[in-house]
């Protein structure tokens, strides 16, 4: 069965620190793996997308990276803001399917002044 | 450029009622995914729609049904409700099925069963 797993499941942390999120997948075959943010009541906020052959993607204060042979990802966020403080979701596509999306529970981040 | 809507917002039902959900994509966009979110199980893909024509589901029940149109909204209906559908419906759209795209959310509808 397809799982995405990730750690931890929430997370407090001050302003300006750095902090790193985990993502395990099970997924096979593999098509590509994104990094979303969702803020509460908000639909999730894309903020990577990565394919096998990618190792690592930034956008911004985000930093993402993948090791497909391991089939971890992690999502580095560096000199948080208050803003920050949102779920971050782990996702991965297989294969040729499309949307058909498994998702990660998600690691809860709150940014405390 | 617009984003994804979706109407309504929120939403009461009572129990075996029916209640249809609309989503309109990006211009130009004519790939929409629905997804179910609640806190136990987090979210979940429903079904997605590409020209019309359904790609891929997820397992969800036959209550749960949907549809696109030529201009590629999209409408999702749930029949029979149950207390356990309560929960945060998001679409998505996306130019075309990915590998790769990008998909970009709605803000959900908000369903709630008594």
């Amino acid at each position: 069965k397809n799982q995405v797993e990730q750690s931890p499941q929430s997370l407090i942390i001050l302003e300006g620190k750095n902090c790193t999120l985990q993502c395990n997948y099970t997924v096979s075959p593999f098509s590509n793996l994104r990094w979303y943010k969702q803020d509460t009541g908000r639909g999730p906020v894309s903020l990577t997308i990565m394919t096998f052959s990618e190792n690592t993607k930034s956008n911004g204060r985000y930093t993402a990276t993948l090791d497909a042979d391991t089939k971890q990802s992690s999502l580095h966020i560096t000199a948080s803001q208050l803003s920050d403080s949102a779920s971050y979701i782990c996702v991965v596509s297989e294969g040729d399917a499309g949307n058909m999306l498994t998702f990660g529970g998600g690691t809860r981040l709150m940014v405390k002044p | 450029k617009a984003g994804v809507t979706q109407t309504p917002r929120y939403l009461i039902k009572t129990r075996g009622q029916q209640v249809t959900l609309s989503c309109s994509p990006i211009s130009g966009h004519r790939s929409v995914s629905w997804y179910q979110q609640t806190p136990g199980q987090g979210l979940q893909f429903l079904f997605e729609y590409f020209s019309e024509t359904q790609r891929n589901k997820g397992n969800f029940p036959g209550r749960f049904s949907g549809r696109q149109f030529s201009n590629s909204r999209s409408e999702m209906n749930v029949s029979t409700l149950e207390l356990g559908d309560s929960a945060l419906y998001l679409c998505a759209s996306s130019l075309r099925p990915p590998l790769g795209g990008e998909q970009f959310f709605g803000p959900g509808t908000r369903l709630t069963v008594l």
